[in-house]
């Protein structure tokens, strides 16, 4: 099935800074989503975005597909936004490609 | 728009015991997915219903997990019985069309 890489595995941040999380995927994809898992566990959806770009208050997404990647963005952080950041991709076509596939995620920490 | 609806939110049982958890999508979403989250993993899918057909059950343990969702709309998740290894975040998820989205979760501890 289809691979998905997201880097880096852990970032830690103060208040105010900006940052870019990156996800790799390994074939053509028809759907990408960039989530949110907050504390409490809930996955909030930020942006669909199988191509293009996005954007979103202080959040913006890119997707080059020709590329096979996607970068989501954070500007001017803030506390709220710790938790863990994940890319999730569906592939063309059928079999097990067609599953929407996470990828491990970035952990992501604001400091006061 | 209502989102996804979950319940419990929170269950803990002992190893063999059985367990059930419910999904309501949102309103007018055909598809309807079942996910686990084992701690420091993505979600992985276990079932999804295109009404109230199975499109894709190849991940679900059938030797004790079950799934129905009899009328289209709602959904059960049964485990029985429960191992250790079961203990993880639930996640129901529907879609109209690409865009999933999720609800809260039920939290399951096994004991």
């Amino acid at each position: 099935g289809i691979q998905v890489e997201q880097s880096p595995p852990d970032l830690i941040l103060q208040e105010g800074a900006n940052s870019t999380l990156r996800c790799n995927f390994s074939d053509s994809v028809n759907n990408l989503q960039w989530f949110h898992q907050n504390p409490w566990g809930q996955l909030i959806n930020l942006f669909y975005i199988p191509s293009g770009t996005k954007q979103n208050g202080r959040l913006s997404a890119t997707t080059v597909a020709t590329e096979r990647y996607s970068l989501l963005y954070i500007s001017s952080s803030q506390t709220t936004d710790s938790g863990v950041y994940f890319c999730a991709v569906q592939g063309v076509g059928g079999g097990s490609n067609y599953k929407l596939t996470f990828g491990k995620g970035t952990l992501l920490t604001v400091n006061p | 728009e209502a989102g996804v609806a979950q319940s419990p939110r929170y269950k803990i049982i002992e190893k063999r015991q059985s367990v059930a958890f419910w999904c309501n999508p949102i309103s007018g979403h055909a598809t309807l997915y079942w996910y686990q989250q084992i701690l420091g993993q993505g979600p992985k899918l276990l079932i999804q219903f295109q009404n109230n057909g199975v499109v894709d059950d190849s991940q679900l343990p059938k030797d004790r997990f079950s799934a129905e969702r009899l009328k289209g709309v709602d959904s059960t998740l049964k485990i029985q019985p429960a191992k250790l290894e079961d203990s993880a975040v639930y996640l129901c998820a529907s879609s109209k069309y690409n865009e999933q989205f999720f609800g809260p979760g039920t939290r399951l501890t096994v004991l």
